[in-house]
């Protein structure tokens, strides 16, 4: 099983900053790596898929990087609707798994 | 409008049976593989299930293997998952998304989740 682990856990800025969240797989997943975004009492969106494409009507602050065992978001300049818990995903190998998530968070 | 819609879920004895039902709508479901991905209270996501476009190929979690059955019938736009032997541990928020055309995807369309509570 493909472990995703994300960092860091909880991430604390203002808006108007750059925020980078990082998903390290403990073996290559090539390119096949997701990101979401969840709000509370909400389901999760998709935001980029395989690495570094943006999902449908996801705005061009956010971007993906990364390929192999090492991957990033980078949302350019936060919105106060980015506050939320983001989750990598992996397609590469079965089982499909997840990171455990990085709770952004108002500074 | 592109739409997933989930039903079933209940409060159920541990050993006990539930059927979730992941009702589609706005997109031709037979050709997109679909998954079921849970959250326990507070917890993160856990993926669970997916069954490929024709129903020809079905994954699971190990934490679920042997106990839960994915299935879908095109017919009706519809994605179930027959959960059997049910444990405290099921307790949660399940999830029904949409994939890609292929098996092994990501999810870009989710439906809103129906609780369920193993307890009792």
């Amino acid at each position: 099983e493909v472990v995703l682990t994300q960092s860091p856990a909880t991430l604390s800025l203002s808006p108007g900053e750059a925020a980078t969240l990082s998903c390290r797989a403990s073996q290559s997943v090539s390119s096949y790596l997701a990101w979401y975004q969840q709000k509370p009492g909400q389901a999760p969106r998709l935001l980029i898929y395989d690495a570094s494409n943006r999902a449908t009507g996801i705005p061009a602050r956010f971007s993906g990087s990364g390929s192999g065992t090492d991957f990033t978001l980078t949302i350019s300049s936060l919105e106060p609707e980015d506050f939320a818990v983001y989750y990598c995903q992996q397609r590469y190998n079965w089982p499909l798994t997840f990171g455990q998530g990085t709770r952004l968070e108002i500074k | 409008e592109v739409q997933l819609v989930e039903s079933g879920g209940d409060l159920v004895q541990p050993g006990g049976s539930l059927r979730l039902s992941c009702a589609a709508s706005g997109f031709t479901f037979s050709s997109y593989a679909v998954t079921w991905v849970r959250q326990a209270p507070g917890k993160g996501l856990e993926w669970v299930s997916l069954i490929s476009t024709s129903a020809g190929s079905t994954y699971y979690a190990d934490s679920v293997k042997g106990r839960f059955s994915i299935s879908r019938d095109n017919s009706k736009n519809t994605l179930y998952l027959q959960m059997n032997s049910l444990r405290a541990e099921d307790t949660a928020v399940y999830f029904c998304a949409k994939g890609g055309t292929v098996a092994s995807s990501s999810f870009d369309i989710w439906g809103q989740g129906t609780m369920v509570t193993v307890s009792s």
